[in-house]
């Protein structure tokens, strides 16, 4: 099955640094999604991109679709301490299926 | 709009014992989805339905575990029997599929710790 592999698998830092993470797959996906998870919760969606080349942003964040449809990365800017969680990639090749990468765990020391 | 609810949100049995888990959807959503994180495999998809009807449930791990949606408002994950290794966090979301739209809604979870 598909593979999504997520780096890195965690992070320190500190408060006001900037922060990247990347999601590379076996596979050509349509579509790149960036979620993050705070503990005893669901993931919250941050970030979708549809377009290979693609750079969106939502406030402090910015996500890339890869050229290759096979890599995303998330950029975080500014952290805050609200920024801890654990981050998540996800791909959709085809339907509604999406894939999940293992996740980032971020850690902001303030 | 409450979200997606799912019940309970903890959940201790037996090995052996049957666990049925609840997930209400967002109204109105159309795609409903039964989802397993651990630490060791992660989040990952068991089954998902597009109005009421299953989909795609070749994540679900094996004939131990079956998925129902009778109406549009409600869905359950069934385990008969439970074992410990199917300890783990168990997700719902919902979503409206409409083009240049992805947005999966989370449930807040139902934490399954089989004895």
């Amino acid at each position: 099955g598909q593979q999504l592999n997520q780096s890195p698998q965690s992070m320190f830092i500190q408060e006001g640094e900037d922060v990247s993470m990347n999601c590379t797959s076996s596979s050509i996906f349509n579509t790149w999604l960036w979620y993050k998870q705070d503990p005893g919760e669901g993931p919250v969606l941050l970030i979708a991109l549809y377009k290979a080349g693609e750079l969106t942003s939502n406030g402090r964040l910015t996500a890339q679709f890869g050229i290759t449809r096979k890599d995303s990365f998330l950029n975080i800017s500014a952290s805050i301490p609200s920024d801890v969680g654990i981050y998540f990639c996800a791909g959709r090749g085809g339907y509604q299926k999406v894939t999940f990468g293992t996740g980032t765990k971020l850690q902001v020391i303030p | 709009d409450a979200g997606v609810i799912q019940s309970p949100r903890h959940e201790v049995t037996e090995m052996g014992q049957e666990v049925t888990l609840r997930c209400k959807p967002i109204s109105g959503h159309d795609y409903l989805f039964w989802y397993r994180q651990t630490m060791m495999r992660g989040l990952e998809l068991l089954i998902y339905f597009n109005n009421n009807v299953p989909i795609d449930d070749s994540g679900m791990p094996e004939d131990r575990f079956s998925a129902k949606m009778p109406n549009a408002s409600f869905s359950t994950l069934k385990i008969q029997p439970s074992e410990p290794r199917d300890s783990a966090v168990y997700f719902c979301a919902s979503s409206l599929i409409r083009v240049g739209t992805d947005t999966q809604y989370f449930g807040p979870g139902t934490r399954l710790t089989v004895l």
